[in-house]
């Protein structure tokens, strides 16, 4: 089992690019999250989706979309990129999002918006 | 504004002595309290989950959790420089979201 994946590793973007981040979990879980984490600060929760077919805000969601294409794929699209976005994105999925339930995180994407 | 409070460290442990870390929360309804542990460039992963009042032990991992004062604490036993990390708190609200601290960061002294 990889668990969850996400690519890419690394994007340099400049304001006003577009870019999808993709993420896919092989674990058969429900729930699905995007963070991002900047210095300083604890992971802040951008969207998730607790079922196939669902998605939801979190705190920071502006500037963001999502789509969950299926039970093992949750991406996050930025369509104009900002220098505000420049950020660690973490990708991670639980079993039922239940509030005793693990989150299982992705190796993350580093990106740079200048 | 929910909040989790995490003093940032460094905190620094000789190598063989106990590692205290500590988190207060501030949602009184929280019912389940997670230590996740992240190293320099990597993803977090979990250490230790508690929901009740009292200590839960794994190994050499011990969490305390205390409602009444809302906190949470990690004691790590027979530091290692492998422990070296960034500790990270987190508490499920009641909008089914984990809220989280900002984390301390751990350094075990050979």
């Amino acid at each position: 089992n990889a668990g969850v994946t996400q690519t890419p590793k690394f994007q340099v973007l400049k304001t006003g690019q577009s870019m999808t981040l993709q993420c896919a979990q092989d674990m058969n879980h429900n729930s699905m999250y995007w963070y991002r984490q900047d210095p300083g600060m604890g992971l802040r929760l951008i969207y998730y989706s607790a079922s196939e077919g669902t998605t939801d805000k979190g705190e920071v969601p502006n500037g963001y979309n999502v789509s969950r294409l299926n039970k093992r794929e949750f991406s996050l699209r930025l369509e104009s990129a900002a220098p505000s976005q420049t950020s660690v994105y973490f990708c991670a999925s639980s079993r039922q999002g239940a509030s005793t339930d693990t989150q299982y995180f992705g190796p993350g994407t580093r990106l740079t918006v200048l | 504004q929910k909040e989790v409070e995490q003093n940032s460290g460094p905190l620094s442990v000789p190598e063989g002595a106990i590692a205290s870390l500590n988190c207060t929360y501030s949602d009184r309804g929280s019912q389940s309290f997670f230590w996740y542990r992240q190293y320099s460039g990597k993803s977090p992963e979990l250490i230790m989950f508690i929901y009740s009042n009292g200590d839960k032990e794994d190994g050499r991992f011990t969490a305390q959790l205390n409602k009444a004062s809302q906190y949470v604490s990690l004691l790590i036993r027979d530091s290692q420089p492998s422990d070296s990390a960034t500790y990270l708190c987190a508490f499920w609200d009641s909008n089914y979201q984990l809220i989280w601290g900002a984390g301390t960061k751990l350094i075990i002294k050979p």
